[in-house]
């Protein structure tokens, strides 16, 4: 069964320092990756993607890398902000068989709280 | 930029009854979906539609009902409400379903069942 994993469930840090939120799925065949960022009573905006052949990737503060042979992504962010207190989610994508559903599966997500 | 609308917000139902949720995108987009999130779980797929006229169940379907008569509209309907229905409600839309499309998600409905 596919399963996306995210670790911790809830972090709080203080404003300014770095932390790093954890991703393990089992999706398989896997196409791609995404986190997305949701901001209490919003929906989700995606933040980056990661394929097959990409390692990193950073958007601003946002820093995302995939270990394709683990099965493991990390989001890394720098400097946290106040406005970085928000749930981040996983989206793991699987590849599309010829007569398969689309085959999106979403981890629960890490609630970050930044702290002044 | 609208993209994705969601209406209404909030919605309190009695047990039995029946009621729609909104969606409309104006990004030109085939495909839309609705989810919905609940506390401690992942997103869950409802009902999912690759264009006009044409519509799937996801993970969770039943107890809903779908039509996409346009490219823009894509409403959810309750049949006969259920206090599990209880959740907050996403549609998000896509430009493409199977490759690298992003999702674009409205900004929630908020149902209670009573």
């Amino acid at each position: 069964k596919n399963q996306v994993e995210q670790s911790p469930q809830s972090l709080i840090i203080l404003e300014g320092k770095n932390c790093t939120l954890q991703c393990n799925y089992t999706v398989s065949p896997f196409s791609n990756l995404r986190w997305y960022k949701q901001d209490t009573g919003r929906g989700p905006v995606s933040l980056t993607i990661m394929t097959f052949s990409e390692n990193t990737k950073s958007n601003g503060r946002y820093t995302a890398t995939l270990d394709a042979d683990t099965k493991q992504s990390s989001l890394h962010i720098t400097a946290s902000q106040l406005s970085d207190s928000a749930s981040y989610i996983c989206v793991v994508r699987a590849k599309r068989s010829n007569f398969g559903n689309e085959k999106l599966t979403f981890g629960t997500g890490t609630r970050l709280t930044i702290i002044p | 930029n609208a993209g994705v609308t969601q209406t209404p917000k909030f919605q309190v139902l009695k047990t039995g009854q029946s009621m729609t949720l909104q969606c409309a995108q104006d990004m030109n987009h085939e495909y839309m979906s609705w989810y919905r999130q609940d506390p401690g779980m992942g997103l869950r797929l409802i009902h999912y539609s690759v264009g006009a006229g044409i519509t799937d169940q996801g993970e969770v379907p039943n107890g809903y009902n779908v039509s996409r008569s346009t490219t823009e509209d894509f409403p959810l309907r309750l049949l006969s409400a259920a206090p599990s229905q209880t959740s907050v409600y996403f549609c998000a839309s896509s430009y493409e379903s199977f490759n690298t499309g992003e999702l674009f998600f409205g900004e929630g409905s908020r149902l209670t069942v009573l």
